[in-house]
């Protein structure tokens, strides 16, 4: 079955880079986009980017210049990067799958699956 | 970027009774292909969030008939029609249609 799972380090200092893993199974990374999303304690989500199927990436603007992400499609792990943490990058981190499906006239997407999210202090 | 208003920002219910969640865009989500990239997601307490409605008003395998979503161009409406108790957490409307992807602030449904 579909499964994503973040992985991380959990405490990083201020100024310091985050590395997260999203490891999935139940699909290929080939044959659909993942993104991530993240959560400040108690607030909002936040889109912050995508790879996709192909390998190309997109970011949200604000957070382009610091973020990144890649993936190895034969470990079916996505990576997410980003350096220079804040206190205000505290939060939860999740990686999804947006699916596409097609009824003969349009294509839908949505995110069908999404991780448990993994917790990110940054804190010295 | 696009904004997505929510309103309200919480709301309390009695089980049973019918609850509405607005969510008004900045810009239109209509896509060129013409296409609404408009998705409705809830969040149970220490949980992730949910799929319920994509492309405005389609309802996600499994999602029960109660949850009927409906509008167009910037207005969009989630309604609940008998609220059970598993209904309870934070509904939040998505747009893919303009990048970057944007959530609306969040609506906490709540027991009155």
């Amino acid at each position: 079955q579909v499964q994503l799972k973040e992985s991380g380090p959990g405490l990083v200092q201020p100024s310091q880079t985050l590395s997260l893993t999203c490891t999935v199974s139940g699909f290929s990374l080939t044959s659909y986009n993942v993104h991530w999303v993240r959560q400040p304690p108690g607030k909002g989500l936040e889109w912050m980017g995508v790879i996709w199927s192909g390998g190309n990436t997109d970011y949200n603007s604000a957070l382009k210049p610091r973020l990144s992400i890649s993936r190895d499609t034969s470990k079916s792990q996505v990576f997410l990067t980003m350096n220079s943490l804040q206190t205000e990058d505290t939060g939860i981190y999740y990686c999804n799958r947006r699916a596409q499906d097609y009824d003969g006239y349009w294509s839908y997407w949505y995110f069908d699956f999404w991780g448990p999210g993994t917790m990110v202090t940054v804190s010295s | 970027d696009v904004v997505l208003t929510q309103t309200p920002v919480s709301l309390s219910v009695t089980l049973g009774d019918q609850a509405s969640i607005s969510c008004r865009s900045s810009q239109s989500l209509e896509y060129s292909d013409g296409y609404t990239y408009l998705e409705w997601y809830l969040q149970k307490p220490g949980q992730s969030p949910q799929l319920l409605i994509y492309g405005v008003s389609n309802r996600f395998s499994g999602v029960p008939d109660r949850f009927i979503g409906s509008g167009s161009g910037t207005d969009f409406t989630l309604k609940i029609s008998r609220v059970e108790p598993e209904d309870l957490g934070v509904y939040y409307c998505f747009q893919a249609t303009h990048d970057p992807y944007t959530f609306g602030a969040g609506t906490k449904l709540e027991l009155k």
